[in-house]
């Protein structure tokens, strides 16, 4: 059974950028979620996929979509980067309702 | 709003217990998890407690009280590799596998 595979590890990006995170789920899983997490910080929910539609969003600016393919993985991307946006990007997989299963995440750095 | 509350650090020898609390504000609250992360890496599933009480795990119980909104991971035998971030994590929108983490606790174990 595969885990939940992410790229890129880490990144570099400055101000205004694009950016596009992958996410290959556990094989099975059909939801997959992102969270954010911050340095010294918990992370937070930005939003699923279910089945190639969005199941739910947090607090976060439509700049920040996403995307789910029938084989179940997922993008995320993230339009004008913000130095704020500079944080650890997990995604994770499950089989609703249950544990979530996450990546190692992908580190983005905004200069 | 909702929030989950933890003390930011423990510090605890080998071989000791320790006791990780977590309390919350949430509406429509059901059920809460813990999660392990070590140096920023993947988190990994520890615990669900769905009711009120006691659930255990080999060396780790979790423990939830809805009506004091409180609940607490306890590390029994605690070893060098139990150093880690700890993050209580509640329901989001009511669906167990969308997650609101709690600020974190780093328990470091000292020899």
């Amino acid at each position: 059974e595969t885990g939940v595979t992410q790229s890129p590890t880490h990144l570099i990006k400055t101000r205004g950028q694009q950016v596009t995170l992958r996410c290959s789920s556990q094989s099975g899983h059909n939801t997959v979620s992102w969270y954010q997490q911050a340095l010294g910080q918990g992370p937070q929910f930005i939003f699923q996929y279910y089945r190639e539609e969005e199941n739910g969003r947090g607090n976060f600016p439509p700049r920040f979509s996403g995307l789910q393919f029938p084989n179940y993985s997922s993008e995320l991307n993230v339009n004008a980067l913000e130095l704020d946006d500079s944080a650890l990007y997990l995604c994770a997989s499950s089989l609703p309702p249950g544990e979530l299963f996450f990546g190692e995440g992908s580190r983005l750095t905004v200069l | 709003g909702q929030s989950l509350e933890q003390p930011s650090e423990v510090t605890a020898v080998e071989g000791a217990i320790v006791q990780i609390n977590c309390t919350y504000q949430t509406s429509g609250f059901y059920g809460l998890s813990w999660y392990q992360q070590h140096d920023g890496g993947a988190p990994t599933f520890l615990s669900y407690n769905a009711l009120d009480g006691l659930e255990e795990t080999g060396r780790f119980s979790s423990f939830l009280s809805r009506s004091d909104s409180y609940g607490y991971l306890l590390l029994q035998e605690l070893q060098m590799k139990d150093s880690a971030s700890y993050f209580c994590a509640g329901p989001y929108g009511g669906a167990t596998n969308k997650l609101i983490f709690g600020t974190g606790t780093l328990l470091a174990v000292q020899p």
